[in-house]
Parts: C-alpha cells; structure tokens; sequence
C-alpha cells in the first residue's frame, strides 16, 4: 500500500537572521526536552537541553525555551548560518524510563 | 570529540535474510539504545541496554529483534527475519547515565529489504 509520510513544517530564514523553531510536546509528565539537528542523511546531533525546572537555557548562539503550561518548546538560534540548515526535532522523555519520544521535525532552510 | 560509529552505512537485504546492525558506542558511555527512522516518519524508539541486559523495549522491537554486546566496545542490533516494512534507517545512540541523559546518535544504517 501507499505509505504517508509526514509534512514537515518549512522555515525559511535570510543569512543573519534570527530563527525560532517551535514544538508542542504531549506529555505533561515529561520532565527532560533535547533539541535535535539532523542533516541530510546523518544522525541527529545534539544541540541543547532543557529540565523541567527551567523555563529558559541559553548555548552558543542557541536559546530554548519551555512554557509546561502550554506543553510548548522553542528553540531560537542567533544570526543564522547556512550550515544551520537542516531538520530540528525536538524530544521529550515522557516522564519515565530513558526513552525519547521524537517530534515530526522542523525543516530549516537558510538563504544566503 | 568521541562519537558513536555504526557499520555498515547501507545494507541491502532479501526479505526474510538475517542482518546485523553494528554500533559502536561511546567508550565511557553505560546505556545504549536502537532507535529508528523510516523515510518521511518520525524517529522511534526501539530499544534501551544497560549492565547487559534490555532495560525498555518498545512495541516495534518484537521476537524478531535482538540485540547483543558482544564484547567491551560493540552493541548490535539484530532482526532474524526481515520485512518489507523493517526498511528505514537505524540509529543507534548512547549516554553517560540513564535517565534524563542526552543521547549521542551515529550516523545510521540504511536499511533496505527487498
């Protein structure tokens, strides 16, 4: 039969501007949220993590922010650079064990 | 930087053949997992590993699934008969500790059953 991907939402961003990735999560027992960067054909990579006793976690030119009582995630990424291109996931661990459950992903395209 | 390895990049399998999917994790890391992707859906969990032993396990990884470390430095991944529908690409990742850890992926396995 014919399988159905997902649609993954597109941003498309200039070279230097700012980039805000959004992601509902499910699970309001979830307690630890990890933001992903896949590109074509690679693994994912770590870009940065949240706990659930943060609202707010800044890295190298990369800030996410959690909102627990809306379940939203947002990862903003400074000055964007073409090797910013790629597909974020964002991943929550479902209040329990040391699985990950995955987000459908955002598509981010940056234009030089 | 130490990173996860896996071999082979792409495998191409008859449906029904065995495969064997190898990673190798990061050397300090105690808790390694199989996660897995199929074209155009979302990354899915399969598998946790821990003091050699499956510490959670998802719906996906049933009796055709194993996986095995059969030494100090690799962990594999093996489905005994594939499907048409095992096509995707595996991850494997580790981390230091276990829970509320970041995972540390490899680049994956593209699997293909024909």
């Amino acid at each position: 039969g014919e399988s159905v991907g997902l649609h993954l939402p597109t941003l498309s961003v200039q070279e230097g501007d700012n980039s805000i990735i959004n992601c509902a999560y499910s699970n309001s027992a979830s307690d630890y949220f990890i933001w992903y960067k896949q590109e074509s054909g690679k693994g994912p990579q770590f870009i940065i993590d949240i706990r659930s006793n943060m609202d707010k976690r800044q890295g190298q030119r990369v800030t996410v922010l959690l909102n627990k009582t809306v379940k939203h995630l947002s990862l903003q990424i400074a000055a964007t650079q073409p090797g910013d291109s790629a597909v974020y996931f964002c991943a929550e661990n479902g209040g329990l064990g040391n699985q990950f459950y995955f987000g459908t992903g955002t598509s981010l395209t940056v234009i030089p | 930087e130490p990173e996860v390895t896996q071999t082979p990049s792409h495998q191409v399998t008859q449906m029904g053949q065995e495969v064997i999917l190898r990673c190798v994790p990061i050397s300090n890391h105690l808790y390694f997992y199989w996660y897995r992707q199929i074209l155009g859906q979302k990354v899915e969990f399969l598998v946790s590993f821990y003091n050699n032993e499956i510490s959670e396990k998802s719906e996906i990884f049933d009796d055709q699934f194993s996986v095995e470390r059969p030494d100090g430095s690799n962990f594999t991944l093996k489905i005994r008969s594939t499907k048409l529908e095992d096509s995707a690409m595996y991850f494997c990742a580790s981390s230091e500790e276990g829970y509320n850890e970041k995972l540390f992926f490899g680049s994956g396995t593209q699997l293909s059953v024909l």
